[in-house]
Parts: structure tokens; sequence; C-alpha cells
């Protein structure tokens, strides 16, 4: 069936630095891939979203590729900062319901 | 600023007890899901419905739980006898489904139940 496989966490990473968050799908169409983020004690919100192949979304300066040929809508942003210390789930849309990763914890330390 | 308001934002009651927690999803969206959040179990989808009709409840232990729209603007979960393992952050998220699939979902503060 149609799924989504996140990196584990925690990620810990000094602020700064490069940060990827790896997501793979296996879904039968071209489902919309979307990375959603829960900052501590919050509830969820949507960080960005591709609708097909080649598509980049990008938010906050994290951006995701998404690729077919792949099956891959990694998360990538160049330099964190603390403040984007959170938990990432990467998720499908997947005949109209929403598919979801298991959630990376990602820390930032100054 | 269109919003998903769920209340109570908190809540604590005794094993047994009857909990109804509401959602109030954004106006014209025509999805709702109800989701529950734990440390062990994290993110679960418990039900979801499609213009007010329940779609998938697969995930909800029936005897004891249950979810309605009563009409467009309210949907409810509720969980009767409530239980100590009923404890999480429950999520409620509303959505536009339409020809090219799920567009963002928006989601509410959740509600924090704990059973004792």
């Amino acid at each position: 069936g149609d799924s989504v496989t996140q990196m584990e966490g925690p990620v810990t990473l000094s602020e700064e630095a490069f940060l990827t968050i790896n997501c793979t799908y296996t879904a039968t169409g071209y489902p919309s891939l979307f990375w959603y983020v829960q900052y501590p004690g919050e509830g969820l919100q949507l960080l960005l979203k591709a609708t097909k192949a080649d598509d980049k979304g990008s938010n906050k300066g994290f951006e995701a590729t998404y690729r077919k040929e792949t099956t891959s809508f990694h998360l990538e942003k160049g330099s964190v900062q603390v403040s984007d210390s959170a938990v990432y789930f990467c998720v499908m849309d997947s005949n109209y319901q929403l598919i979801w990763g298991a959630g990376t914890k990602l820390i930032i330390k100054p | 600023d269109a919003r998903v308001t769920q209340t109570p934002r908190d809540k604590v009651t005794e094993m047994g007890q009857e909990v109804t927690m509401r959602c109030q999803p954004i106006l014209g969206h025509n999805t709702v899901f109800w989701y529950r959040q734990t440390m062990m179990q994290g993110l679960e989808l418990l039900a979801y419905f499609r213009n007010r009709a329940p779609l998938d409840d697969s995930g909800m232990p029936k005897d004891r739980f249950s979810a309605e729209m009563p009409d467009a603007t309210l949907a409810t979960l509720k969980i009767q006898p409530s239980e100590p393992r009923d404890s999480a952050v429950y999520f409620c998220a509303s959505a536009v489904a339409a020809g090219e699939g799920v567009s963002e979902a928006f989601f509410g503060q959740g509600t924090r139940l704990t059973v004792v």
C-alpha cells in the first residue's frame, strides 16, 4: 500500500549547519507531497508542498524537490537556526487521504 | 484570519467519564480529520469526514469512541467511557478535497486530554 518513510531522529546539529531530512514514498500514482512542522507545544502547520514531479517547494529557507525517479522529497536547509528545532513530518496525499511519515525530531544547538 | 478552533484546550477527567471534544473547521473546507498524538504511538489518524460523511474511522476504537459532524461548522469526538490509555493530544484538521487531491490541512491547537 501507499506509505511514507522518513529518517529517524532525533537529528542534532549545530547552528548554521546544513540540514537534510530524507523522505521517500511509495504510491501508485503521482501524489502531492508536503512537509509539516510541529514546534514544541504547538499544533502542526504546513511548511512547504509540491504537487508534481520536479516541483520545488520552499518556505523559511527550507526546500524540497519532488523527485519522481527516486520517489523522494528530501527536506533541506542551508543554515539552520535554534528556532528550527521542531518535529518535521513528510506527508503524502493518497486518494484524498493524508499519509504521514513517523516524524523526525530536529534539535539545533547554539 | 481563518483557523480551526478546538475546545476545550485542556481536559482532565476521571476514568469512566464521558469526554466530548469539539472542532470548528474552516468555513468552506469539506474535509475534516481527527488525529491522536502520543509520545509512544506518534500521530495516528482516528477518523475523517468528507462533506460531513464519515469516510474512514478504522483507526478509532469503536467500542468507546465516536465521531460525528452534526453540521458543517461542527465536528465532535466523543469517548465513553474514558480510560487512562486515552490520555493524549487530540488534533482536528480541515482541508479542501477537490479534483487534484487534498489541499493544505489546517490544524487546530489540539485538546490535551488527561484521564486519571
